[in-house]
Formats: structure tokens, sequence, C-alpha cells
């Protein structure tokens, strides 16, 4: 286990078509978060799941975001009829479901997303 | 909800000296400040963090203070490096079942 994935690393897509990012979280960590990072900003929440459980959802997720999580293992986060500020990279992190480790975070590289 | 401030946006320091960030907070309940570094085109790492029950804490070169009462924290560099250089965000959460809301980032550039 090397770390949390994310794929793809890079997407360019079209205003109004669907995309879909997927997660891989380090296998031990129950807790799984998805961050949205713009240009010159600190990443902001999204959602987050413990297991398989949706436990938070920022308002930032528009009804276009879905986010899953359906075996407690990999999550996606699908945002469908893209807009241009949509533009992002989208960052998963991982961590430990209870304890001191509950919110040390461990990142993946992030997926980029370009909407024209 | 939480709400956390960070200056300055840009620090350059030269090659040796230290350099000092700092935060602040919203909500008195929040018990963990993290500090992650970003390097660029890289994910955020952590670096080093503090619970509400400590007052300071150290890495060799890298420390964190938390005053409680005022609602602020700050990440100091010793000796700093080339290396040094990336973008440090700050951030806080309350209690182990909530996410952190991040600081906007400080630009760290060490010349030498």
């Amino acid at each position: 286990d090397t770390g949390v994935s994310q794929d793809p690393r890079h997407k360019i897509t079209k205003r109004g078509q669907n995309v879909t990012f997927r997660c891989d979280p380090i296998s031990e960590h129950n807790r799984l978060y998805w961050y949205r990072q713009t240009l010159g900003q600190g990443p902001e929440f999204l959602t987050y799941f413990q297991n398989e459980a949706q436990l938070e959802k920022s308002r930032l997720l528009s009804d276009r975001f879905s986010a899953e999580r359906p075996k407690g293992s990999f999550s996606t986060l699908e945002i469908q009829r893209t807009e241009q500020g949509d533009s992002a990279m989208y960052l998963c992190a991982s961590s430990l479901g209870q304890g001191a480790g509950a919110n040390v975070l461990t990142f993946g590289a992030g997926s980029r997303l370009t909407v024209l | 909800g939480e709400n956390v401030e960070q200056h300055p946006s840009t620090l350059s320091v030269q090659e040796g000296d230290s350099a000092v960030i700092k935060c602040t907070y919203s909500d008195s309940a929040s018990n963990y400040f993290p500090w992650y570094k970003q390097e660029l085109g890289k994910r955020p790492q952590l670096i080093i963090d503090i619970r509400s029950n400590v007052g300071e804490k150290k890495d060799q070169r890298i420390a964190v203070t938390l005053n409680k009462t005022a609602k602020h924290f700050s990440l100091h560099i010793t000796e700093t490096q080339p290396e040094d250089s990336a973008v440090y965000f700050c951030a806080a959460s309350l209690g182990t079942a909530s996410k952190l809301t991040f600081g906007t980032g400080t630009r760290l550039q060490v010349t030498l």
C-alpha cells in the first residue's frame, strides 16, 4: 500500500459533460474525504465518509455533485453537467476512523479537472 | 462553521533566517491544529500538528505554538533552507469527528 491513489490525474472536458473521479484510500483507513482546491487557495471540504456512510456534505456540494463509497473501500466523485467554475484540483484524503489518528489526513496527488 | 485565517500570504526569507506563519480560528471548541506543506504540483503533506491540551510542540527545525485564549496558532521554522520553499497551510478541526478547515496558505520562499 503506497498511499492514497487517485485516478485520473488530469481530466479535460467540455462544459455540460459528466466526469467521475476515483479514490483508493490507504487500506486500513476507515475515513475518506473529498476536498477541492483552486489556484492560490487552501483545500475546501466537500464531503467525507466513515466506512460506507457519508457523514457530512458541504454546502459547496451542489446537486450536480455526488460521491459514493459503496463497500467502504474506494470512493467515486461524480460531477454532472460540468461548468467552467468546476475547474479545480479534486483532492482525496483518508484517515483512521477513531482515536488520535482520526483527523490526521493523508492526501492523494489529486485529480485536476479543466472544463472548457 | 469554523473559519481559519492565515497570514502572511507570501513570505520571503534568506537562507538561515527564521520564518513565522500565523493563523487564527473562530470556533473556540476546535481542538486539533495541523500544518501541511504543499510543494508545487504535489499533494499536501502533514509536517506537524498540535492538540489543544498542549501549548507548544517541536520537531527539529519546526515548532508550533497554540494560544487557546486568543484563538491563534503559529508555525515557526528556524534555520530555513531552500527546500523549505513551498506553500504552507494551517487547519483546524473540532474533535476527531469533524473535517479540517484550511487557511488560505502562505507561500514561503527561501532565498540563497
